[in-house]
């Protein structure tokens, strides 16, 4: 089994929608949490980290994290044609797992 | 401020020949690490070094060998080339090890393997 799992997407959502994008992860001893985002040909770059249970919103973006359940989500509201990208949820177990990457596609 | 720089940016081998690939920071950061991806994987780990001095094997480092030439260096080898190493290869680093620091990525080598 993989360390991080997403989900495998493609996700096409209308602008305006909300992008609901979802990861697990199998080390319970996991302690922090990022969201990447990737453009096509690009580098990632960091949009939001999380280490605490709960909600961390910024901007457009939420962060929700549920260690009991070794689940980490991001969603995007109002979503954008700007937003279409890779994301890759990333999991700290000092070498940094990341998952295999959740293509979103925004129709304008 | 320059970051992390990967050269080169694109390069084409044939089985069996060796090439490097070089990574810089200029950020001071301790930890460094070199990844590949490829379509629908991700990016899995190759080799990383937590500090100067230091390298351990990640994911998938099979055919491959790392120098931590030193604080601001970290250079990836492949010995003998084989068309399965074709991929996108980052090195990145941090400031450390620790469990909240972000990864500050170089712009990544496209390497085909013919």
């Amino acid at each position: 089994q993989k360390e991080v799992e997403q989900n495998s997407g493609p996700l096409s959502v209308p602008e305006g929608a909300i992008a609901s994008l979802n990861c697990t992860y199998s080390d319970r001893g996991s302690q922090s949490f990022f969201w990447y985002r990737q453009y096509s040909g690009k580098s990632p770059e960091l949009i939001m980290s999380i280490y605490s249970n709960g909600d961390k919103e910024d901007g457009r973006f939420t962060a929700q994290l549920n260690k009991a359940s070794q689940y980490v989500s991001l969603l995007i509201r109002d979503s954008q044609p700007s937003d279409s990208a890779t994301y890759l949820c990333a999991v700290n177990d000092y070498k940094l797992s990341f998952g295999a990457g959740t293509t979103v596609t925004v129709r304008a | 401020n320059a970051g992390v720089t990967q050269t080169p940016k694109f390069q084409v081998l044939k089985t069996g020949q060796s090439m490097t690939l070089q990574c810089a920071q200029d950020m001071n950061h301790n930890s460094m690490y070199w990844y590949r991806q490829d379509p629908g994987m991700g990016l899995r780990l190759i080799y990383y070094s937590a500090s100067e001095g230091t390298t351990d094997k990640g994911e998938v480092p099979n055919g491959y060998n790392v120098s931590r030439l030193n604080k601001r260096e970290f250079s990836l080898r492949l010995e003998s080339a084989a068309p399965s190493q074709t991929s996108v290869y980052f090195c990145a680093s941090r400031k450390d090890g620790a469990t909240n620091e972000k990864l500050f990525f170089g712009s990544g080598t496209q390497l085909s393997v013919l």
